[in-house]
């Protein structure tokens, strides 16, 4: 089974930074791409960022690119989202997201991040 | 960017009765290489995360209930719950994946008449 497990989320204050992590169990992390998706409260989803297998490419919607780092350890299954300047339209669940085949096949469960003074 | 626009933002269906979600990208999801549609379906209920429910337009994931089917082609498709049942209350999401950035339409709301 398929296991993504966010951790890092929590209250920031505007302009501040927070680092999420996302830890995998029971897929072939190396072979897939990754994707941090989010949520904000009652809204609909948007796909954050992702990235290739071995991290040779990296791709961010425009409303994060120059602030948000995506990155992978394929040696310990995990991914990591670092997210600095942040905005209170930063607000949102944030989902790890394997892809398989391009297709968004496997999520966790989410952690929250609040930017708010 | 794709814009995904899904249609109508809610219904209400009663129970075992036909329910059917529209969704329309601003260019064609057709790759006319391979003949595939990038477009997927998930249903997210609350509190969850999306849970993914048909990709390439309409290949159901396993362990999807077969009343869920999609279809459609180039830039028009459609998701249908042939019997809405009670476990089906939920909000769905169409989604791209022909290019980056990759988008989301903005979900349908299914409830029980």
């Amino acid at each position: 089974e398929v296991q993504l497990v966010e951790s890092g989320g929590g209250l920031v204050q505007p302009g501040g930074s927070l680092r999420l992590s996302c830890a995998a169990s029971g897929v072939t992390f190396s072979i897939h791409w990754m994707n941090w998706v989010r949520q904000a409260p009652g809204k609909g989803l948007e796909w954050v960022a992702n990235i290739k297998l071995n991290g040779s490419e990296k791709n961010y919607v425009d409303s994060v690119r120059g602030r948000f780092i995506i990155s992978r350890d394929d040696a310990e299954n995990s991914l990591s989202l670092q997210m600095n300047s942040l905005r209170a339209e930063d607000t949102a669940v944030y989902y790890c997201v394997v892809s398989s085949g391009w297709v968004f096949r496997h999520w966790g469960q989410g952690t929250l991040v609040t930017v708010s003074s | 960017d794709i814009v995904m626009t899904q249609s109508p933002d809610s219904l209400a269906v009663s129970l075992g009765e036909r329910a059917t979600i529209n969704c329309k990208s601003s260019q064609s999801l057709l790759y006319s290489s391979n003949n595939n549609n990038y477009l997927a379906w998930f249903q997210q209920k609350p509190g969850q995360p999306p849970k993914l429910l048909i990709y390439w337009a309409s290949t159901r994931e396993s362990g999807v209930p077969d009343r869920f089917s999609g279809s459609g082609s180039g830039s028009d498709f459609t998701l249908t719950i042939s019997s809405l049942q009670a476990e089906d209350v939920a909000v769905y999401y169409c989604q791209q994946y022909y290019s980056d950035p990759l988008t989301f339409g903005g979900g349908t709301k299914v409830e029980i008449k």
